[in-house]
């Protein structure tokens, strides 16, 4: 059964800084990654895909990294913003039969920007 | 851009009545998924629906839950007997290819009293 883990729980940085936030995922035949973003009892807002052939992906200031081997992926968001506090959380997908692409998510990091 | 919206986005019901959470995935889609998030823990996968019928579902996905796409738009979700452990944010989501990203709602919120 397919367990992701996401290391630190939170994280509190100053306005500005680059920041890494860390994924790992016990089993290794993923199809896809995902990292979304929640924002406090909202919805799933996608920031990331990474299919397994792949490597990094990248939008604006986020950066996505895929090791599929080691289990583990990495989002790098560069210059962070007041606006970039929210929880963010890693999901991989798993190709089970006809017709399920299911994600298995971890429980998240909540990042904290401070001005 | 297309979004998939869920109504109601919050609904109170007493223990033991039956719900029905409703959502309208992106039009040209064709997997379609239900999750839920009990407070403070993780998002789980309840059930996926592909071609009219149940593709993959969890173990939490018990003879008390059916999932439904009656008219080619609606996707439905039903509680038949609600408990108060029921109580969770209910996220539908649909995808095109598996290749793509899947694209969530915004939730309703189940508060079973």
């Amino acid at each position: 059964k397919q367990e992701v883990t996401q290391i630190p729980a939170a994280l509190s940085v100053p306005e500005g800084e680059n920041l890494v936030l860390n994924c790992s995922f016990t089993d290794s035949a993923i199809y896809n990654l995902q990292w979304f973003r929640q924002d406090p009892g909202k919805g799933l807002t996608s920031l990331l895909l990474i299919q397994s052939s792949q490597r990094e992906q990248t939008s604006g200031r986020l950066n996505a990294s895929l090791d599929k081997s080691s289990g583990r992926s990495t989002l790098y968001i560069a210059a962070s913003q007041p606006g970039d506090s929210a929880t963010y959380l890693c999901a991989v997908s798993s190709y089970s039969g006809a017709g399920s692409y299911q994600l298995t998510f971890g429980k998240g990091t909540k990042l904290s920007v401070i001005p | 851009e297309p979004e998939v919206t869920q109504t109601p986005s919050h609904q109170v019901t007493q223990m033991g009545q039956e719900v029905i959470l409703r959502c309208v995935p992106i039009s040209n889609h064709l997997y379609f998924y239900w999750y839920r998030q009990i407070l403070g823990q993780k998002v789980e996968f309840l059930v996926s629906f592909y071609n009219n019928e149940i593709s993959e579902k969890s173990e939490i996905f018990d003879d008390q839950f059916s999932v439904e796409r009656p008219d080619g738009s609606n996707f439905t979700l039903k509680i038949r007997s609600t408990k108060l452990e029921d109580s969770a944010m209910y996220f539908c989501a649909s995808l095109g290819t598996g290749n793509q990203p899947q694209h969530f709602g915004d939730g309703t919120r189940l508060s079973i009293l």
